[in-house]
């Protein structure tokens, strides 16, 4: 168990909806970081918010957006939903601004969108 | 452009041999790298990591060589064991002030044949 949550566990919608996915980082630490990966593809680095501003923007679809909240939860927010957003998202976390060290990933929220 | 790559999508081998899983990146100014495995349907796990300035970590029967003339990095595992068998993510950071983001590879999926 690396600590950092996400709900839901699974998520099925149709296209042109709204979702909002949600990570609770470990205690303690400050930055949140969103992947997407989508069937044989590797980890694409979304975005990082490091306590509650945004830090670094990876390949995020401006249809996609995040925050990160005061307690530190973070919430992805995908709009206009395609078929092709279906994918396992991710969030990890990690103590400090510069955390591409190491990083603690969530059990991720499997996305299907039909 | 893919910055590390992992060229081998899949890797076979006989439970109790060596797994050899490797990585190749094309950014010189990369200076700190990190391997991390993955089972289905969970997130990544931290592995193990390797600085820039040494040319091997080890940790138990995880050893990482780097080869920066080269470009070059891979994870040994000896010996190999059923539970190995998971999908391996090379993964590599750079200084850039406070901006640090990890760049991942597109994993290589490792079956430890018993």
């Amino acid at each position: 168990d690396s600590g950092v949550t996400q709900t839901p566990k699974h998520l099925i919608t149709a296209t042109g909806q709204r979702v909002t996915l949600r990570c609770s980082p470990r205690s303690g630490d400050l930055s949140v970081y969103w992947y997407q990966q989508s069937l044989d593809q590797g980890l694409q680095f979304l975005i990082q918010y490091y306590n509650g501003e945004e830090r670094a923007k990876g390949n995020i679809l401006e249809r996609f957006s995040a925050q990160q909240f005061p307690d530190l939860h973070s919430e992805l927010n995908l709009s206009s939903l395609e078929l092709g957003d279906s994918a396992l998202y991710f969030c990890a976390s990690s103590k400090g601004l510069a955390g591409a060290y190491e990083q603690y990933f969530g059990p991720g929220t499997r996305l299907t969108v039909t | 452009d893919q910055q590390v790559k992992q060229n081998s999508p899949s890797l076979s081998v006989q439970e109790g041999r060596i797994s050899i899983l490797n990585c190749d990146y094309t950014n010189s100014m990369f200076d700190y790298f990190l391997w991390y495995k993955k089972y289905p349907a969970e997130g990544p796990t931290f592995l193990i990591s390797i600085s820039s300035i040494k040319d091997k970590n080890e940790d138990g029967r995880f050893t990482v060589f780097l080869n920066k003339s080269a470009k070059h990095l891979s994870l040994h595992i000896v010996p190999s064991q059923p539970g190995d068998s998971a999908v391996y993510f090379c993964a590599a950071s750079r200084d850039a002030g406070n901006n640090r983001k990890l760049i991942w590879g597109l994993g290589t999926s490792l079956a430890v044949n018993p």
